[in-house]
């Protein structure tokens, strides 16, 4: 079974102090690892898409990386406006290519002090 | 662009009642996923209509059914409510095919007392 987990659970953050957020994925095969953000009451916005081990991907002052275990979430100075849940997904691939569900992570309850 | 768009926002049942929620998708999107979302949870996959079609479900009870229409809107039908389906529920959209990330709208919230 597809399994995501994130940590930390919640982090907290004066502005401009950079850190990183954790995904850790168990597929059998991995088609496609989703990172979104979700302000509270309404549903996840999309981010990232990561599609292989070693692929980057950037969006202002976020950076996801992926490897065949993790994906990590770089939030460079940021800002009281990026405070939001960052969730984590995974698309698992099969033989006959018909999974469609995304298996999501918990979150990461993000906040950005001034 | 209106994005996907959900109605209503928030809804009370009672338990035992059934609830329809209703999900536009973003123009230019074909295919439609339902998720529950529980309070500090992710959210959780129900099921996937494409071409109106039931093509993939999740692990929920037959008291969770759905529909796609030829306009590619969606509804999702809950019977025999429970005090553990309240959640909010969320409709993702994307086109058939495409690469791109699924789009969420903001959700109905059910409230089941």
């Amino acid at each position: 079974e597809d399994q995501v987990t994130q940590s930390p659970e919640a982090l907290r953050l004066q502005e401009g102090e950079s850190s990183s957020l954790n995904c850790s994925y168990t597929v059998s095969g991995l088609r496609g690892l989703f990172w979104y953000r979700q302000d509270p009451g309404k549903g996840p916005e999309f981010l990232f898409t990561l599609y292989s081990a070693g692929e980057e991907k950037e969006k202002e002052r976020l950076k996801a990386t992926l490897t065949k275990k993790e994906s990590f979430l770089h939030i460079t100075a940021p800002k009281p406006e990026d405070s939001a849940t960052y969730l984590c997904a995974v698309q698992a691939s099969n033989s006959g290519g018909s999974n469609y569900k995304l298996t999501f992570g918990k979150g990461t309850l993000l906040t950005v002090n001034p | 662009d209106a994005g996907v768009t959900q109605s209503p926002t928030h809804l009370i049942k009672t338990r035992g009642q059934q609830v329809t929620l209703r999900c536009s998708p973003k123009s230019g999107h074909d295919t439609v996923s339902w998720y529950q979302q529980a309070l500090g949870q992710g959210p959780q996959f129900i099921f996937q209509y494409y071409e109106e079609e039931e093509r993939q479900r999740g692990n929920f009870p037959d008291r969770f059914s759905g529909h796609q229409f030829p306009n590619y809107s969606s509804e999702l039908n809950v019977n025999a409510l429970l005090l553990g389906d309240s959640a909010l529920y969320l409709c993702a959209s994307r086109a058939q095919g495409s690469a791109y990330g699924y789009t969420f709208g903001s959700g109905t919230r059910l409230t089941v007392v």
